[in-house]
């Protein structure tokens, strides 16, 4: 069974820090890309960010771009997402999700881990 | 990037009837060297994740009732539920994973029971 745990979440004023980290179990971790999924409260899915199987490639949407780092240690089976810069918009549920297959282009959400909460406030 | 838009943003059906939920993309998502559209649809129960239902616009994951379909191509997608039930109350969105990221979201329909 594929499971996916988030931990990492929490409390920090603007322009602090927090890292996420997902670890995961029931598949061979190196062989599926993987991304962070973030929900703010009461508003739909965004893709934040995404890495391929070996970890070579990663990609990030404009908003994130500069302030986030993605990383995986596969021999760990962990995924991480450094979040530096901290703005009040980036408030949400952020979910550690399975791609379908080891490239991050043309991967789906296959499976979903239950997220982390993120609060960035004064 | 590519934009995904849903309509409606929510529906009310009675229990039995007919859902349909629409999405567009900006542009297309059929890849011609496979004939495949890069189209994925998920539903999302309150105080849950979401749950992949439907890939490739059409082909239904493991466990998923054959009440829900897929269909469409290029730019023009439609998930149909064809007897709604109870359970299928949720929010449902749309994503493109065409090329590399970012793979965009739709803003997501929300269904209801009537």
């Amino acid at each position: 069974e594929v499971q996916l745990l988030e931990s990492g979440g929490g409390l920090v004023q603007p322009g602090g820090s927090l890292r996420l980290s997902c670890v995961v179990s029931g598949f061979t971790f190196s062989n599926y890309a993987m991304s962070w999924v973030r929900q703010a409260p009461g508003k739909g899915l965004e893709w934040v960010s995404g890495i391929s199987g070996s970890g070579d490639y990663t990609e990030y949407t404009d908003s994130v771009k500069g302030r986030f780092t993605i990383s995986r240690d596969n021999s760990k089976n962990t995924l991480f997402m450094q979040m530096n810069g901290l703005r009040v918009e980036d408030t949400a549920q952020y979910y550690c999700v399975k791609g379908s297959t080891v490239t991050a282009a043309g991967t789906f959400c296959h499976h979903w881990g239950q997220g982390t909460v993120v609060t960035v406030s004064s | 990037d590519i934009v995904m838009t849903q309509s409606p943003d929510s529906l009310a059906v009675s229990l039995g009837e007919r859902a349909t939920i629409n999405c567009k993309s900006s542009q297309s998502l059929l890849y011609n060297s496979n004939n495949k559209n890069y189209l994925a649809w998920y539903q999302q129960k309150p105080g849950q994740p979401p749950k992949l239902l439907i890939y490739w616009a059409s082909t239904r994951e493991s466990g998923v009732p054959d009440r829900f379909s897929g269909s469409g191509s290029g730019t023009d997608f439609t998930l149909t539920i064809s007897s709604l039930q109870a359970e299928d109350v949720a929010v449902y969105h749309c994503q493109q994973y065409y090329g590399s990221p970012p793979h965009t979201f739709g803003q997501g329909t929300k269904v209801e029971i009537k």
